[in-house]
C-alpha cells in the first residue's frame, strides 16, 4: 500500500512568486492536513480537507490556501512568498477520527 | 485550547538501553488522541504510536510504548533497546475529536526532543 505522496520534494522560489505543493493521501483516506514547520516555530496546522470541503483552518494569512480534489488529493498554494515561507510542508493523511494520522516526506520549500 | 509539552529539548541514551521521552498535554474535550511522531535528519514524519484517551490499555508497538496517564495527562513514549538508528526528533501530538465535528486532522505538536543513541 503507498504511502502519502508529496510533490515536488524540493523546491526555490523567489519571493513574490507563487507556488503549488501536492498530496495523494493514503488510498481510502478522505483527510488531508497541511503543516508548515519552521525551526523558530516549530509545526503549525495550516488547514485540512475532507471530501473536498475545508473544514478546519490555522492562523496563517489569506495568501496561503489549499483545495481537495474529488480523488482527495490536496494542493496547497501560496501566492506572493516572502522569504519567512521558507520552511519543510508536511502533509497527513487519516481515514476516520482517533486513528492515525500518517504524514508524507514533506516538500522544502526556500524563498530566496 | 490544546496544548502539548515536551519538556526535554535532549535526551541522550546508551545503546541497547530504555529511554522514556515525556510529554503532558492540556484539552478540555473528553475524547482526544495521542501520537509519537519519529522525525529524522531527512525530515519524513514517521507515525511511530497512537493512543486513544478511551483506550484503556497502553499502547505498544514493537519496542514503542506509551505509558498513558489520564489523570495525569501524560502520555511518555518508552523506547525500549535503544539503536543508533533510534537517533532523531520525537514529537508527540494530540488531535481533538470534536464532538458532532467532523475535524478529523489537526494535530497540536510538542516542540519536540532530540535524543541521541550512544554506542
Amino acid at each position: 500500500k503507498a504511502g502519502v505522496t508529496q510533490t515536488p520534494r524540493y523546491l526555490i522560489k523567489t519571493r513574490g512568486q507563487q507556488v503549488t505543493l501536492s498530496c495523494s493521501p493514503i488510498s481510502g483516506h478522505r483527510s488531508v492536513s497541511w503543516y508548515q514547520q519552521t525551526p523558530g516555530q516549530g509545526l503549525q496546522f495550516l488547514f485540512e480537507y475532507f471530501s473536498e470541503t475545508q473544514r478546519n483552518k490555522g492562523n496563517f494569512p489569506g495568501r496561503f490556501s489549499g483545495r481537495q480534489f474529488s480523488n482527495s488529493r490536496s494542493e496547497m498554494n501560496v501566492s506572493t512568498l516572502e522569504l519567512g515561507d521558507s520552511a519543510l510542508y508536511l502533509c497527513a493523511s487519516s481515514w476516520a477520527k482517533n486513528t492515525e494520522a500518517f504524514f508524507g516526506q514533506g516538500t522544502r520549500l526556500t524563498v530566496v | 485550547a490544546q496544548k502539548i509539552t515536551q519538556t526535554q529539548p535532549g535526551m541522550f541514551v546508551q545503546e541497547k538501553e530504555a529511554v522514556t521521552l515525556d510529554c503532558t498535554y492540556d484539552t478540555s474535550d473528553q475524547s482526544y488522541g495521542l501520537f509519537w511522531y519519529k522525525q529524522p535528519s531527512s525530515g519524513e514524519m514517521i507515525f511511530l504510536i497512537y493512543q486513544g484517551s478511551y483506550d484503556e490499555q497502553n499502547a505498544t508497538e514493537g519496542r514503542y510504548s506509551l505509558n498513558f496517564q489520564k489523570a495525569r495527562k501524560s502520555a511518555n513514549l518508552v523506547i525500549s533497546a535503544s539503536q543508533l538508528g533510534d537517533s532523531a526528533m520525537y514529537f508527540c501530538a494530540m488531535r481533538e475529536a470534536h464532538a458532532g465535528g467532523t475535524s478529523y486532522g489537526k494535530l497540536t505538536f510538542g516542540q519536540g526532543t532530540i535524543l541521541t543513541v550512544h554506542p
